[in-house]
Order: structure tokens, then sequence, then C-alpha cells
């Protein structure tokens, strides 16, 4: 069974204080990771997949990296509008019924990112 | 402009109702799902289309069902058999035929009183 695990639950930083947060995940057979953002009461925000190990992409303050067992999204001197809980999901190349693949997620817990100015 | 809409954003349904969400894409997507979320856990998968008229069970379908009469169109029915309905529910869909990301819709929540 595919799991998602986010760590930690909650992480509160000073305005321009950098760090990151964590998915670690086991799945047979990686097809994608996925980083979304959440703001209350809306829906997830996509914003970054990863394929392989070795992988890095970045969205303006936000760069996510991928290894065999977890990823990281890293955070470079945050602002207040970064606020927001940060959702990981993994899709398996198994994920398929009737021998179709019909794109299954499955997602961690979340982030709940808070910024302080 | 393209997007995912979902209707009502609020909803409030007494116990031993049906409720039905609407969901509404204008992207030429082929798929749709729905998800349900509560605090503190993950998105979990209801139900899912990849065409017109072919649906299948997602992880928690008991309690719901949907159709899927148009592409552009998802809804989905939260039963009285439904025994916690109580959360937010979110609509995505996504190509087959682009990348496996899948597009999130505003959400709905439902209260049961």
């Amino acid at each position: 069974e595919d799991q998602v695990t986010q760590s930690p639950e909650a992480l509160r930083l000073q305005e321009g204080e950098s760090s990151s947060l964590n998915c670690s995940y086991t799945v047979s057979g990686l097809r994608g990771l996925f980083w979304y953002r959440q703001d209350p009461g809306k829906g997830p925000e996509f914003l970054f997949t990863l394929y392989s190990a070795g992988e890095e992409k970045e969205k303006e303050r936000l760069k996510a990296t991928l290894t065999k067992k977890e990823s990281f999204l890293h955070i470079t001197a945050p602002k207040p509008e970064d606020s927001a809980t940060y959702l990981c999901a993994v899709q398996a190349w198994g994920a398929s019924a009737g021998g179709t693949s019909y794109g299954k997620l499955t997602f961690g817990q979340g982030t709940i990112l808070t910024v302080h100015p | 402009d393209g997007g995912i809409t979902q209707s009502p954003k609020y909803l409030f349904r007494k116990e031993g109702q049906n409720v039905t969400l609407s969901c509404e894409q204008n992207l030429n997507h082929d798929a749709m799902y729905w998800y349900r979320q509560d605090p503190g856990q993950g998105l979990r998968l209801i139900y899912y289309s990849q065409i017109v008229n072919d649906f299948q069970k997602g992880d928690i379908a008991e309690g719901y069902s949907v159709s899927r009469e148009k592409k552009e169109s998802f809804p989905l029915t939260v039963t009285s058999a439904q025994k916690n309905p109580t959360a937010f529910y979110l609509c995505a869909s996504r190509r087959l035929a682009g990348g496996p990301e899948q597009f999130f819709g505003p959400g709905t929540r439902l209260t049961v009183l």
C-alpha cells in the first residue's frame, strides 16, 4: 500500500527564516510526486511534479527536491504570504483498474506553515 | 478563463437527506475525481471517471454516488447511507494525454446538522 508521511505537522517561521518541509513516501514504482499549496477554505493549488530521484524544480521562493525515499520543499526567505498548508502526494505506476491507469493520488496529511512578519 | 467550478461553496444538510454537489470544468479534461478532506487527514479518493458514462469507485465510495453524462460535469451525491458526511469535498480533473498532475476546484464544505 502506498504511504505518504509529511513532517513537521506545523512549522512557524519568522519572515526571512529559511527552512524545509519533508515528505517521506513508500510506493510501488513512482510515477510522480506532487506538491500542492492549500489556503484555508480553498482547493489545493498545484506547485510541482517530480518524476525521478535527483530532480529539482523551483518557483519563486520554493524549491522541491526528490530522492528515492523522500522529497523536500525548501522555502528560502519566506514571506507572510507563503503561509498555507503544503500537501505532498504520490502516484504509482501501478495505480490502475481494469488494466487502465486512473491516476490515483495518495496524499500526506500536510504541513501547516505560518510565517510571521 | 478555464477552470473548475464547484457549487455550492457551503451546504447544510439534515440527517437522512440526500444532497448533490456540483463540479464543472471547461478545461477539456478527460478524467475527473472526487476527494474528501477531513482535518488532520490526507485527501481520500471517493470516485473517479475517465470517460463519459463510465466511473469507478475509489477508496471510500460507500454512501456516495456519481454520474458522468457530460465530459464537463461530474456531480457527487452524498446519500443518507453515508454515516459521517460532514467534510470538505474537492473535485479535480486532468487531461489523460497530459501530465499526471490533477487540478482542483475550490471545494464544497458540507455540514450535517
